[in-house]
């Protein structure tokens, strides 16, 4: 049962260009919702989040937007950057146990 | 540096043998979290702890697994007489609960491979 969900696994956008990453989730019992990013042979980054109370989250280039009537949450890079190219994980922590649950992760390329 | 650590970044093991890892979290973190992580997935939990206690372990962790956290400071994830499938990134990850926003941050991970 996969509780979040990442339905594009891969993602190539001009540098300059918006990135946006896309993610579903299931479970309302979920009360932050968060991006990492990883890189080949490392743990993932933390990048951003936002809370369940929130829709919008902005930090430099990167906005977190969430609708939580769809259960839908996106991130968005603007402008990208080649060094942006890397495995993009949605990520969502339950409310009761603190657990974080992961999506299978979008592949971002950015073209120069 | 004061992120997550884990040793041993990398461990090739031989089918049918133990392997320990370790990890420290950051200092001041009260939960910590065992993942695992293969080719094309997401990170997949495991277990965590809350200080020195275990709170939950996924039914992916086998009898084969255990973990550790001794005095809530490091935690030892240990597999027994392993198999090829065990093969994958364990990663670890702390956080501190009971502030608001907080994040849980990820050591870099043990590779391990299992001939």
């Amino acid at each position: 049962d996969q509780q979040v969900k990442q339905n594009s696994p891969s993602l190539s956008v001009q540098e300059g260009r918006i990135s946006i990453l896309n993610c579903d989730y299931t479970n309302s019992m979920f009360d932050y919702f968060l991006w990492y990013k990883k890189y080949p042979a490392e743990g993932p980054t933390f990048l951003i989040s936002i809370s369940s109370i929130k829709d919008k989250n902005e930090d430099g280039r990167f906005t977190v937007f969430l609708n939580k009537s769809a259960k839908h949450l996106s991130l968005h890079i603007v402008p990208s950057q080649p060094g942006d190219s890397a495995v993009y994980f949605c990520a969502a922590r339950h409310s009761g146990t603190y657990k974080y649950i992961f999506g299978t992760g979008t592949r971002l390329k950015v073209l120069a | 540096d004061t992120g997550v650590s884990q040793d041993p970044r990398h461990k090739i093991t031989k089918r049918g043998q133990n392997v320990t890892f370790r990890c420290d979290p950051i200092s001041e973190h009260n939960r910590l979290y065992w993942y695992r992580q293969t080719l094309g997935q997401g990170p997949e939990f495991l277990t965590y702890f809350q200080n020195e206690a275990q709170l939950e372990k996924s039914r992916l962790l086998s009898d084969r697994f255990s973990a550790e956290r001794p005095k809530g400071s490091f935690s030892t994830l240990e597999i027994q007489r392993t198999e090829q499938g065990d093969s994958a990134m364990y990663l670890c990850a702390s956080s501190l609960v009971g502030r608001e926003g907080t994040e849980a941050f990820f050591g870099q991970g043990t590779r391990l491979t299992v001939v």
